[in-house]
């Protein structure tokens, strides 16, 4: 597997929540604890969002939060705001490819 | 502030070759495993090789095994990445990144440095 499979994008109108997908496999996503979500806005480099399926790192929004069940990990952005307009990835250790990123989600604000 | 700092992109020609160095600052350097990710125009980003602390175990993407070589010197904060052989698909912005101590995420992230590869 090269990457994990992310919907290419989602939108959302201010105030409400959208949540993103991130499906893998029993050797990646869902064999392990470490999966993680980085945001990145244009010509930025990525920002680490969310690590280990569900942590927020200091000083980033609890609107962010993230779960996994089985293969499929996902990020759950409440309250959207114009800020958070952005690619977001997300990205898991992998027992076969040691390290993998997701296709990418592009996210609008309406 | 935690800082790293890419540099050592341009333009290359196709079969060339390239060293990148990324120099950090304000954290023990020996201390963390790093990494090298990448993003082609437009595209998404690409996980390219890791390495632990002293160097002893790295890891390459199966795209770049045998043509990249990543490496690191602790004494003087940097980590390097050689790239030979390059191609056109090798086009990219080249970005270094920390390893959270224990942990696979990364916390820590240069701004870049854009590689292309062009006759």
């Amino acid at each position: 597997q090269s990457a994990l499979t992310q919907p290419a994008s989602v939108s959302g109108s201010p105030g409400q929540s959208i949540t993103i997908s991130c499906t893998g496999t029993s050797s990646d996503v869902g064999g392990h604890n470490y999966v993680s979500w980085y945001q990145q806005h244009p010509g930025k480099a990525p920002k680490l969002m969310i690590y280990d399926v569900s942590n927020r790192p200091s000083g980033v929004s609890d609107r962010f939060s993230g779960s996994k069940s089985g293969n499929t990990a996902s990020l759950t952005i409440s309250g959207l705001q114009a800020e958070d307009e952005a690619d977001y990835y997300c990205y898991s250790y992998s027992s076969i490819s040691t390290r993998l990123f997701g296709t990418g989600t592009k996210v609008t604000v309406l | 502030e935690v800082q790293l700092v890419e540099s050592g992109g341009g333009l290359v020609q196709p079969g060339g070759s390239l060293r990148l160095s990324c120099v950090v600052s304000e954290f023990t350097f020996s201390s963390y495993w790093m990494h090298w990710v990448r993003q082609a125009p437009g595209k998404g980003l690409v996980w390219v090789s890791r390495i632990n602390t002293d160097g002893s175990s790295i890891a390459y993407a199966d795209s770049v095994k045998g043509r990249f070589t990543m490496s690191r010197d602790n004494a003087k904060n940097t980590l390097y990445l050689q790239m030979n052989s390059l191609t056109a698909e090798d086009t990219a912005v080249y970005y270094c990144a920390r390893s959270a101590s224990g942990g696979i995420y990364l916390d820590y992230w240069g701004q870049g440095t854009l590689v292309t590869v062009s006759s």
